[in-house]
Order: structure tokens, then sequence, then C-alpha cells
């Protein structure tokens, strides 16, 4: 009963350096999103994915890019990581993209120096 | 835990009293809205859901209620238990010609054993 995994837990990164942040959902959902958490604010959007094959900005796209692997798969890269993306990265899935509950993984602690 | 939630407002509550927390919400165009619970270290957790036809919704030990006059939604939780201790955070979904999810910042609830 795994529901949304995420990899890696914990990451420190260089500025400059590239990575890319994993998730999958075992809940045959078709929607998928990245959010970042950062202290006292609300989750904000990077990326969804609606369905399997399409992607769209959400409210903070800049720096980031997202790939659609297949249903279950849903990744966020970094490609040139900067200190101001330091924060905490949470991918979420839903059944359908509307007017439904929004199903988290545990996160991905990431840090920049 | 991580720093997530730092300068939230804060509720404290002795263990078995009644919690309420509070939510402002946003748009008057809002037609469906989420309270999620996060323990700290852990991705948000869906408690409850109500969509803006309906003015309350009851589950096990919660109750959402919506007033739309004053766009005001809050989330009682009857019979508060240690394990209830974590951030609350309500979210609105917006129709603008598309789809939108807007979360808030959230409330620390401490349970006083």
């Amino acid at each position: 009963n795994a529901g949304v995994t995420q990899t890696p837990k914990f990451q420190v990164l260089k500025t400059g350096q590239s990575m890319t942040l994993q998730c999958a959902q075992d809940m045959n959902h078709n929607s998928m999103y990245w959010y970042r958490q950062d202290p006292g604010m609300g989750l904000r959007l990077i990326y969804y994915s609606a369905s399997e094959g399409t992607t769209d900005k959400g409210e903070v796209p800049n720096g980031y890019n997202v790939s659609r692997l297949n249903k279950r798969e849903f990744s966020l890269r970094l490609e040139s990581a900067a200190p101001s993306q330091t924060s905490v990265y949470f991918c979420a899935s839903s059944e359908v993209f509307s007017n439904q509950p929004q199903h988290f993984g545990d996160g991905t602690r990431l840090s920049i120096l | 835990g991580e720093s997530v939630g730092l300068h939230l407002p804060t509720l404290s509550v002795q263990e078995g009293d009644n919690s309420i927390i509070n939510c402002a919400y946003s748009n008057s165009a809002s037609d469906y809205f989420i309270w999620y619970k996060q323990e700290s270290g852990k991705g948000p957790q869906f408690i409850i859901d109500i969509r803006s036809n309906m003015d309350k919704r009851q589950g096990q030990r919660v109750t959402v209620l919506l007033n739309k006059t004053v766009k005001h939604l809050s989330l009682q939780i009857a019979a508060t238990q240690p394990g209830d201790s974590a951030v609350y955070f309500c979210a609105e979904n917006i129709r603008t010609g598309g789809f939108k999810t807007i979360f808030g910042a959230g409330t620390r609830l401490f349970v006083k054993a």
C-alpha cells in the first residue's frame, strides 16, 4: 500500500549541479503534480501533468523541467541548481484533474549550497 | 523534523477537548475545499473535503463547515488526541477558465496531554 513514493528523501547539491527527483504512484491515478514547500508558506505548484502525455507549468516553473514517463511516474529535474531552490519538494497524484483530493509523497528535502 | 511550518498560527488544546481550526479562502469562484494534515517530516494527508453546494460535512471525529457568505472554512476535531498534533491547512479549488488549487500556509495544532 505504497501510494506515492519519492526518491531521494534528502539531497545536498552545490550551486550549478543538476539532479532529477523521482516520483511514482501505484493508485492508477491520471494526474500528477510537483510542489515546493517553503517555511511559513503554502504549497506552490511547479508543474503538473493532468493526464499521461501532457505536462503544464504551474505557479513557479522557472528553473525546473518535468517528464511524465508513463502513467505511474513523474520526474522533476533541476538543470542548474540555485540556492533559491532549497526547499522541500512534494509529488502528488489525484484520480482526475479536477475537484479531487490529492495524495502526497513524503517529500524530498533539498539543500543547495 | 525540518523547518516547514515556521511562524504559523498556533492552537494549543487539552487532550479530550474539541479543536476548531479556521481558514479564510480568497476566491468566490472556489467550488471545492479540502483539509489536509501534515505531521513533521511527512507529506500532507487528506482529511476531509466539501463542495460549494454544501454547508457542512462530517467524517470520523472531524467536521468541516463552509460559510460562503464570508468565505470562511473551519475544521472541527472532536475529542482531540495527542496523535492529532500536526499542521493543518486548507486548500481551495478555483475554476477560472482553467483549474487552480490554492493552499493555505496552515495552523499548527499542539495537543497537551
